[in-house]
This record gives structure tokens, C-alpha cells and sequence, in this order.
């Protein structure tokens, strides 16, 4: 079955550390991934999309289709990158999306 | 643009009753999505509407179900509600333009039922 797997619940890293998020999906057809966030007291937002291969506030991702990983990256945290971020999975140009169980990321200063 | 409301924000029913959540996509956006997120399961895909039609859904009960409004508006109801459908309700909706497929979220539907 099709899933989309976050193995850390929180990370918690200091200020200027870098970050990274993993993210790990089984699927077998031709996935497009993305990463949402969602900020205390904000709604869930997209953050950056596989086939844009952005950065966004400072994050990047590169979906790696070898290892089915999507790891969210940042070289230097920030306070404010406090937030929840969940990756998710769609497939196969569906109209659902696939969510993973989200990561807390805790930014100390 | 306004972004996507989601009404009531908060909801408290009694077992066995049942509830219908609304949903106000962004203007011009065709696409409704559900899902409903709890601390133990995350975010589950409930369904989605297109034009007044359901093209997905996800593996929830016959309780769940939803339909959509010539003017996009989606409602989603759910009869003889059980404690475990406390949950937030969220509903996305997207425009489908472009090569990306990306979802605006509402701030949710909060449901307890006792």
C-alpha cells in the first residue's frame, strides 16, 4: 500500500544548526511529493513542491526515487522554522494526497 | 483572494447524532478536498470533489459522506457519530491549473462528540 513515513516525531536543534527532515514513501508509479507546514495558530500551508525544485525560505528537498526518500533540508535553522512539517505524496496524477504523520521541528535559541 | 472558510469552527454533539461541516473553497477553485486529522491516525484523505462529482475517496465508513454545490461549496456529514470521529476537519481546495497539484487549507472544523 501506498504510505508515507516520517520516523521522527520531534527534532529539536539549535539555532544556526542545520536541519533535516526525513521523509521515506512506497510507491511504485511516478509520485510527485511535496512538503507542507503549519505554524502555531496557522493553517496547513505548502512549503515547497518536488517538481519546482525550489527553495523556499531557505528549505530545499530533492526527491530521491532510488532510496523513495524526499528529505527536507535547511543549512542553518531559524526560531521561526518552529513549526510542524508534513510530507505527502501524490500519485499518479490523482486528486488525493497522502500524508505522512509530521515531524515537530523546535528551533532553540 | 479570500482564503478557504471552513464553518462552524468548533462542534459538539452527542453520540449517535450527526453533523454537517461546510466548506467555502477559494473563488474560482473547482476542486474540494477532506480529510480529517487526530493525534493517533494524522492526516486521512476523506474525499474529493470535482464539479459536483466525487472522484476519490478514501477508506472511511458510509457514515462519511459529502457532496458539492454548483458553486463549488462542499458540505461534508457524518450520521451516528461515534466518539471516535472527534477529529479536525479540515477541507482544501485547488484550482488544478498548472503543472503542480496544490492545495489550499481552511483553518478546520473542530468536532468533539461525547
Amino acid at each position: 500500500a501506498q504510505r508515507v513515513t516520517q520516523p521522527e516525531k520531534l527534532l529539536s536543534v539549535f539555532k544556526g544548526a542545520p536541519v533535516e527532515l526525513k521523509c521515506n514513501y512506497s510507491y511504485s508509479g511516478s509520485p510527485e511529493l511535496f512538503w507542507y507546514v503549519q505554524y502555531s495558530r496557522q493553517r496547513l500551508q505548502l512549503l515547497l513542491r518536488h517538481i519546482s525544485r525550489e527553495s523556499i525560505k531557505g528549505f530545499t528537498a530533492d526527491l530521491n526515487k532510488g532510496e523513495t526518500s524526499f528529505h527536507l533540508k535547511k543549512p542553518f535553522a531559524q526560531e521561526e522554522d518552529s513549526a510542524m512539517y508534513y510530507c505527502a505524496l501524490r500519485m499518479d496524477s490523482s486528486y488525493k494526497l497522502i500524508f505522512g504523520s509530521g515531524t515537530r521541528l523546535l528551533v532553540r535559541p | 483572494k479570500a482564503g478557504v472558510t471552513q464553518t462552524p469552527r468548533y462542534l459538539i454533539k452527542t453520540r449517535g447524532q450527526q453533523v454537517t461541516l461546510s466548506c467555502s473553497p477559494i473563488s474560482g477553485h473547482r476542486s474540494v478536498s477532506w480529510y480529517q486529522q487526530t493525534p493517533g491516525q494524522g492526516l486521512q484523505f476523506l474525499f474529493e470533489y470535482f464539479s459536483e462529482t466525487q472522484r476519490n475517496k478514501g477508506n472511511f465508513p458510509g457514515r462519511f459522506s459529502g457532496r458539492q454545490f454548483s458553486n463549488s461549496r462542499s458540505e461534508m456529514n457524518v450520521s451516528t457519530l461515534e466518539l471516535g470521529d472527534s477529529a479536525l476537519y479540515l477541507c482544501a481546495s485547488s484550482s488544478l491549473a498548472g503543472v503542480s497539484y496544490e492545495q489550499y487549507f481552511g483553518p478546520g472544523t473542530r468536532l468533539t462528540v461525547t
